[in-house]
């Protein structure tokens, strides 16, 4: 079945630092991409997302670009600030018509002043 | 947009007890699903309701959990003979539709089961 993968953590970052998170999956189908992230004590939101091949999604600083050549979709940020120490969760909508979303495991980033 | 609710927060419960939580999702999503996260891992489908329609359950969904929609507004999910393995954060999402479209989700109920 569909699933997602990606970089365990903790990963521990300085302030302004680069930060990657990788996160691969396997489909059957054509799903759609998404990055959510969960801030301590609050629910998970959306981060962004990318609904088909070399589509890229942006927001608060934070991209990553759908790649189907190596099933990939890995979030990037340039300049990480201690307010983006979270959990950041990789998931799939399978688009096989049943909006089931699948989550990869969660990699907490902890950015350090 | 008052956002998702759930309730309650915390669970805590003797093995054998059932457990009733509720979400109540944005009004004007016809979506609503339950995941189930433990810790260290991301959030687990369980099942998912369009309108008042239950159209997908998990194999995770054993036949001691079942949940309804009724009218299609809050959802309710419970566990029937808890056990010690069902301790988990449940998670409620909702939408608006469409194959892309973001979930919304609740702040989850912790249930210990002792």
């Amino acid at each position: 079945g569909d699933s997602v993968t990606q970089m365990e953590g903790p990963v521990t970052l300085s302030e302004e630092a680069f930060l990657t998170i990788n996160c691969t999956y396997t489909a059957t189908g054509y799903p759609s991409l998404f990055w959510y992230v969960q801030y301590p004590g609050e629910g998970l939101q959306l981060l962004l997302k990318a609904t088909k091949a070399d589509d890229k999604g942006s927001n608060k600083g934070f991209e990553a670009t759908y790649r189907k050549e190596t099933t990939s979709f890995h979030l990037e940020k340039g300049s990480v600030q201690v307010s983006d120490s979270a959990v950041y969760f990789c998931a799939l909508s399978d688009g096989g018509g049943t909006y089931k979303y699948i989550f990869g495991t969660g990699t907490r980033l902890k950015v350090l002043a | 947009d008052t956002g998702v609710s759930q309730n309650p927060r915390h669970k805590i419960t003797k093995r054998g007890q059932n457990v009733t939580f509720r979400c109540d999702p944005i009004s004007e999503h016809n979506r609503l699903y339950w995941y189930r996260q433990t810790l260290g891992q991301g959030p687990e489908f369980l099942t998912y309701f369009q309108n008042e329609a239950q159209l997908e359950k998990s194999r995770l969904l054993s036949d001691r959990f079942s949940a309804e929609r009724p009218k299609g507004s809050f959802s309710t999910l419970e566990i029937q003979r808890t056990e010690q393995g069902d301790s988990a954060m449940y998670l409620c999402a909702s939408s608006l539709g469409g194959v892309d479209e973001k979930l919304f989700f609740g702040s989850g109920t912790q249930l210990s089961v002792l």
